[in-house]
């Protein structure tokens, strides 16, 4: 079935330090592929999404990168602050609508 | 604009009792979903609206039903509650990029 994976499942970095976090999907026909940050007790919210077109975006100190042949997309955070700690999740989603979550991932940035 | 509101925001309920969780949107949004969330296992899509008048199953559908009321509101219905559908559940809509979600109905099942 539809699946994606996200990796890794926790990562803690010194402030100022990059970040990356990386998802893969299964279903081919996936085209749009977001990443939403979780703050603890929130909702999550869209930070930033790439379309099956494009192979990178960047916004400020977050971009994103799509390898469509591999399957594979990843999220960089450069000089993260503690106010980046929060729970990320990739997901992939097709015309249809359905959209498939990652796990998530935990971000710890240390003061 | 109130985006997407969700009711009951707590809910405690028996093993057996039924329950609908309420999910209202104000955006003119086509799709709608619902969401678990459990430690560790980040969203699950339970079922989904593509449109009204339409809905379909996601990855945990079992155990809930849904009603797609009208283009503002898709409820999701728990018939028989079991300890297993202990769980935070958000609900979402979009009109086709980014999803927005409802603040989150915790649902604990003794």
């Amino acid at each position: 079935g539809e699946n994606v994976e996200q990796h890794p499942s926790t990562l803690s970095v010194q402030e100022g330090d990059s970040a990356v976090i990386k998802c893969t999907y299964s279903d081919s026909a996936s085209n749009y592929f977001p990443w939403y940050k979780q703050e603890l007790g929130k909702r999550p919210q869209l930070i930033i999404d790439i379309r099956s077109n494009v192979g990178e975006k960047k916004d400020q100190r977050i971009a994103v990168t799509l390898n469509k042949t591999a399957k594979h997309f990843s999220l960089h955070i450069t000089e993260t602050q503690p106010e980046d700690s929060a729970v990320y999740f990739c997901a992939a989603s097709k015309r249809s609508g359905k959209v498939i979550f990652g796990p998530g991932t935990s971000l710890s940035v240390i003061p | 604009n109130a985006g997407v509101t969700q009711t009951p925001k707590f809910q405690v309920l028996k093993t057996g009792q039924s329950m609908t969780l309420q999910c209202a949107q104000d955006m003119n949004h086509n799709s709608m979903y619902w969401y678990r969330q459990d430690p560790g296992m980040g969203l699950r899509l339970i079922y989904y609206s593509a449109s009204e008048g339409t809905t379909d199953k996601g990855e945990v559908p079992n155990g809930y039903n849904v009603s797609r009321l009208n283009k503002r509101e898709f409820s999701l219905r728990l018939e028989s509650a079991a300890p297993s559908q202990t769980s935070v559940y958000f609900c979402a809509s979009t009109a086709g990029n980014e999803q927005f979600f409802g603040p989150g109905t915790r649902l604990t099942v003794l």
